[in-house]
């Protein structure tokens, strides 16, 4: 059964970079999609962006300029760092794998999810 | 970016009504379109796919339909783990986007 397990910094000043990690179990790492997504508290959910095992990746244009999302194969990890964070990026910042359908349809909906992290910024 | 606009925000209802929540897209998404179930403190749940396939393991309590720029997600009979946010989500063009979530509460 896949399991993804994530962790990071959990407080940040303003203008310093958010870095997340979140790591694959149970499941090959090719053949999907992974995404980051994020929840700012009491509000609605915010794509970030998604890379796939050859490191090919989709950002949210709101973020494009401030994110990084990168993939390390060898340890079945992918990570997420976001610049220049301000208390607007304060949120719980999930990781998650889209779907595969019979035939082998990817479909980008989530099925899989990390458990999330509370990432706050304050000075 | 494709908006997608869910209805109503707030829904109250009793164990065993039939719940009906409703999202709208901002341009034709086919039928491109996921459904989940948020409770306090978790992750988001997958219970529907390509607007009406539901998600190995969800009660088939649970169903979805619609194409194009609406869409329904129906509880047939609501049950007290039912009680939670519910939120669509569009995968038709990046980036991905979610609605603003419907709560469904205790009557």
């Amino acid at each position: 059964q896949v399991q993804l397990q994530q962790w990071g910094a959990g407080l940040l000043k303003p203008s310093e970079t958010l870095s997340l990690t979140c790591a694959v179990y149970g499941a090959s790492f090719s053949g999907y999609y992974w995404s980051w997504i994020r929840q700012p508290p009491g509000k609605g959910l915010e794509w970030i962006g998604e890379i796939n095992h050859s490191g090919t990746t989709n950002y949210n244009p709101s973020l494009k300029s401030r994110v990084t999302i990168s993939v390390d194969t060898s340890k079945n990890q992918f990570s997420l760092k976001l610049d220049s964070v301000t208390a607007a990026d304060t949120a719980v910042y999930y990781c998650a794998r889209n779907i595969v359908t019979f035939g082998g349809v990817i479909e980008n909906a989530f099925a899989v999810w990390g458990q999330g992290t509370m990432v706050t910024v304050s000075s | 970016d494709i908006q997608m606009t869910q209805s109503p925000s707030t829904l109250s209802a009793s164990v065993g009504d039939r719940v009906t929540i409703t999202c709208r897209a901002s341009q034709s998404i086919s039928s491109w379109l996921a459904w989940y179930q948020q409770k306090p403190g978790k992750a988001p749940k997958l219970l529907i796919y390509k607007a009406s396939s539901l998600e190995s393991g969800v009660p088939s309590s649970f169903s979805g339909s619609g194409s194009g720029t609406e869409f329904t997600l129906t509880i047939s009979s609501l049950q007290p783990d039912d009680f939670a946010t519910y939120y669509c989500q569009q995968y038709n063009s990046y980036p991905l986007t979610f609605g603003g979530g419907t709560k469904v509460e205790i009557k």
